[in-house]
């Protein structure tokens, strides 16, 4: 079993909806969670992360923790084009090591 | 601004070359990196470094060999190039988040092409 498990996509959305990404992990210690955006073309940039369990809210971003159902998501608002990138989960491992979930494709359609 | 840098955005090498992949952050970061990502496979880790000098190897190492001579610095090194290795690559650094943790800081990549 995968440390961490995302679903790839593609997600098309029209401009406006909510958005929601998620992924799940095995490792119940996992306390530190975040979510990178990579638009095409460019490295990933942190985007947000949440300690334990709980909510985190961030404009039109909200990032959400679930420890019980080992479940992380992102909700977008308001999705815009300019959203449209790919959502990398990442969850701190071992030895100062981040263990990456494969990332989903959001496309924002106008 | 936190800033890794990668020499080249695109790089086209014939099979068989050696390939030097340069990277260098300015927030005098201990720990590097050097991923490839691939459409489908997400990210993979080649090889880190936690100090000058040390280095680990990561989840794919076959085929790479790196280089941390200063800190600021980490090489990547495709000791003979193969098509295999056209990808796109990856280095970061880590920066300290509060609480404790730790977050990445990535390069804008370099797409590699081996022909």
């Amino acid at each position: 079993q995968k440390e961490v498990e995302q679903d790839p996509g593609p997600l098309s959305v029209p401009e406006g909806a909510i958005v929601s990404l998620n992924c799940t992990y095995s490792n119940s210690a996992f306390q530190y969670f975040m979510w990178y955006r990579q638009y095409s073309r460019k490295g990933p940039e942190l985007l947000m992360y949440t300690y334990s369990s709980g909510n985190k809210e961030d404009g039109r971003f909200t990032a959400q923790v679930d420890k019980s159902s080992k479940y992380i998501s992102l909700f977008i608002r308001d999705s815009q084009p300019s959203d449209s990138a790919t959502y990398l989960c990442a969850i701190p491992g071992n030895g100062n090591k981040l263990v990456f979930g494969a990332g989903t494709i959001l496309r924002v359609k106008s | 601004d936190v800033k890794v840098t990668q020499s080249s955005r695109y790089l086209v090498k014939r099979t068989g070359e050696k390939v030097f992949l340069e990277c260098v952050q300015d927030m005098d970061h201990e720990n590097m990196f050097w991923y490839r990502q691939d459409p489908g496979l997400g990210l993979r880790l080649i090889y880190f470094s936690y100090d000058v000098k040390m280095k680990e190897k990561g989840d794919i190492p076959e085929g790479y060999s790196v280089s941390r001579e200063k800190k600021e610095r980490f090489s990547l090194i495709l000791e003979s190039a193969s098509t295999n290795q056209t990808s796109m690559y990856l280095c970061a650094s880590s920066a300290h988040l509060r609480g404790g943790y730790y977050g990445y800081t990535f390069g804008s990549g370099t797409r590699l092409t081996v022909v």
